[in-house]
């Protein structure tokens, strides 16, 4: 079965940092791109930032833009976002959903966002 | 950057009716459009992929079409389970976008 298992949300002051991981299990995560995407409460979604399978490429909304830093250790399996000079406009559950595939073709790379980790909360609040 | 505007941003609906949420992008995406369903407290769920994918385990009830900028999910018999709020996510180009979501209620 393909999951993630988000971790790294906490309550933090503004200007502060945390780091957020999610593990991935049941595919060949190497194989993939993968995506970050974040709620503020009561509010819709907010895609944040994206990487490519081999690592080369990384995509980033112009709000976290300086401040964060999405990577991924294929030989752990596992997403990273750092996040730097946090700010109260930061808080959201934050997910992480599975990209495309490497070297797609077709349909295929139009084929993302099939599966979603549970979510880890942030607050960036004094 | 690319726009994504979705209509209603909320309704009331009965069991059984047919429901239609449209999503109308500020410039052509081609079929780079997928919709997700979401219900309180839950991740996001994908229902639809390339415009009218159905999604391996999503009901036939399901249904996605459009092209170029003007996209529909339907939903053409209501089910209590369907209540939930929903949301297209454009992934033509950067930034990647969604909708601002509709919230379909119990009428």
């Amino acid at each position: 079965e393909v999951q993630f298992l988000e971790s790294g949300g906490d309550l933090v002051q503004p200007g502060g940092s945390l780091r957020l991981s999610c593990a991935a299990s049941g595919f060949t995560f190497r194989n993939y791109g993968m995506n970050w995407v974040r709620q503020a409460p009561g509010k819709g979604l907010e895609w944040v930032s994206s990487i490519s399978a081999s690592d080369d490429n990384t995509y980033y909304v112009d709000s976290v833009k300086g401040r964060f830093t999405i990577s991924r250790d294929n030989s752990k399996n596992t997403l990273f976002l750092q996040m730097d000079s946090l700010r109260a406009e930061d808080t959201a559950v934050y997910y992480c959903a599975k990209g495309i595939l490497r070297f797609c073709s077709g349909t295929s790379c139009l084929d993302t966002f099939d599966i979603w980790g549970q979510g880890t909360m942030v607050t960036v609040s004094s | 950057d690319i726009q994504m505007t979705q209509s209603p941003s909320a309704m009331s609906a009965s069991v059984g009716d047919r429901v239609t949420i449209t999503c109308r992008a500020s410039q052509g995406i081609s079929n780079y459009l997928a919709w997700f369903q979401q219900k309180p407290g839950k991740a996001p769920k994908r229902l639809i992929y390339a415009t009218s994918g159905l999604q391996t385990g999503v009901p036939s009830r399901f249904s996605g079409s459009g092209s170029g900028t003007e996209f529909t999910l339907t939903i053409s018999s209501l089910q209590p389970e369907d209540f939930a709020t929903y949301y297209c996510l454009q992934h033509k180009s950067y930034p990647w976008t969604f909708g601002q979501g509709t919230k379909v209620e119990i009428k």
